[in-house]
């Protein structure tokens, strides 16, 4: 059964904090994601990885950083926890080449007070 | 810029009949729509993938349709039950990226 796992479902964090969010899959995908979730305003996408060691910004990139070393690893960084990064963020990995089907992890839901 | 839009109001059903959600979308010509469902505190989950050239898609009691000239997709779920309550999310293919919609909250009642 594939999977994607992310390090922590939950994660509460204090304003200016370095926050690692790390997310693991095992069906040897090329693409990985790093989506946030808020109500109303749907996925937005974070960063995005179509290679190890290679990065683009998606749609919303300010404040954050991202790391790809392994294949099947793709880490998310908040330099300084803002409260207006308190969200839910998810995960997602896809094959290259094909319809991009995502298979996304549980999700973290970080709270930055 | 691209947009892909569903309807934010929630959905409520009765049980037994057929749910119709929609998905529209502007500025773009998608290659394919992706339907998924979302279940609270969890990740979206994968459910169809319809292409241009194809009006219609079905898989059990799923149905999507692509209608290419009104820019809209159609997903149907038929002789609908409680636990198809959940939130349901659509998709565009935009180069290595998929464009979402805000997705639907679909509520059957007993």
């Amino acid at each position: 059964d594939v999977k994607v796992t992310q390090s922590s479902r939950y994660l509460v964090k204090r304003t200016g904090e370095k926050v690692f969010l790390e997310c693991v899959q095992d069906m040897d995908h090329e693409n990985m994601f790093w989506y946030r979730q808020d109500p109303g305003l749907g996925l937005r996408l974070i960063y995005f990885s179509y290679d190890v060691k290679m990065k683009e910004k998606g749609d919303i990139p300010e404040g954050y950083s991202v790391s790809r070393e392994k294949k099947e690893r793709f880490s998310l960084i908040l330099e300084s926890a803002s409260t207006n990064q308190t969200s839910m963020y998810l995960c997602a990995s896809s094959f290259a080449g094909g319809t991009n089907e995502q298979f996304f992890g549980p999700g973290t839901r970080l709270t930055v007070l | 810029s691209q947009k892909i839009e569903q309807n934010s109001e929630a959905l409520n059903i009765q049980e037994g009949k057929t749910a119709t959600l929609t998905c529209n979308y502007t500025n773009y010509s998608p290659a394919y729509l992706q339907w998924y469902r979302q279940d609270p505190g969890r990740g979206p989950v994968f459910l169809l993938l319809i292409r241009e050239n194809e009006k219609e898609k079905r898989k059990e009691r799923l149905k999507v349709t692509f209608d290419t000239t009104l820019k809209q997709s159609l997903f149907h779920i038929t002789a609908s039950q409680p636990a198809d309550s959940a939130t349901y999310l659509c998709a565009m293919d935009s180069n290595y990226q998929l464009i979402w919609g805000a997705g639907t909250k679909l509520i059957i009642k007993p």
